[in-house]
């Protein structure tokens, strides 16, 4: 089936510190992977995205890590602010129009100041 | 640009009735997505409207409805209600992809949510 899950549901971390996010999903079929971030009393906001023929994207202070070998995906957070508080959530497209995001159960980031 | 809207912003209904949550996307979106996020999970697909049809479809019951109309904008119908229908209703726009000129991502944007509470 399709499922999407994460490994650690809590992650507390020092600022200024890297944070790693670690994800699981079992569908090997989806070639889409997203990460969002949502903020309480907000919806889920769009961080970073890969597609299955890459295993490495990076954007500002953040990097996603595609093994498709083991089906794990990570979101690296460098130099991590307290504005980085929030639930990630890792989410795969499935479906032909990529539109159709099976969210996993997400993770609590919180920041040390 | 306003991003996504949505309304009401809460709603508080009694088991047994209906409801109907409305969106606005994104402007230059004519795709729209509704999600339904329990306390603490993650949010679950609901369906998806493209050009005023049912795309796709989640696993969720025949009780959850929804429309798009001309100007894209959407509605997410519930009837029947149950407690267990109490979460945080979420909707989502994107563009089309594959047009001459167009957009290259089909990054969703979420709207702000609709928090339903069922008494």
């Amino acid at each position: 089936g399709e499922s999407v899950g994460l490994h650690l549901p809590t992650l507390s971390v020092q600022e200024g510190d890297n944070s790693i996010i670690n994800c699981a999903y079992s569908n090997s079929a989806s070639d889409y992977f997203i990460w969002y971030k949502q903020e309480s009393g907000k919806g889920p906001q769009f961080i970073i995205d890969i597609r299955s023929n890459m295993d490495k994207r990076q954007g500002q202070r953040v990097t996603v890590l595609l093994n498709k070998t083991v089906k794990h995906l990570s979101l690296q957070i460098a130099a991590t602010q307290p504005g980085d508080s929030a639930v990630y959530f890792c989410a795969e497209n499935v479906g032909t129009s990529y539109d159709k995001v099976i969210f996993g159960p997400g993770t609590s980031l919180s920041v040390i100041p | 640009d306003a991003g996504v809207t949505q309304s009401p912003t809460h709603l508080i209904k009694t088991r047994g009735q209906q409801v109907t949550l409305r969106c606005s996307p994104k402007s230059g979106h004519d795709t729209v997505s509704w999600y339904q996020q329990a306390l603490g999970q993650g949010p679950q697909f609901i369906f998806q409207y493209y050009e005023e049809e049912e795309r796709q479809r989640g696993n969720f019951p025949d009780r959850f409805s929804g429309h798009q109309f001309p100007n894209y904008s959407s509605e997410l119908n519930v009837n029947a209600l149950l407690l267990g229908d109490s979460a945080l209703y979420l909707c989502a726009s994107s563009p089309t992809l594959g047009l001459a000129g167009g957009p290259v991502s089909n990054e969703q944007f979420f709207g702000p949510g609709t928090r339903l509470t069922v008494l």
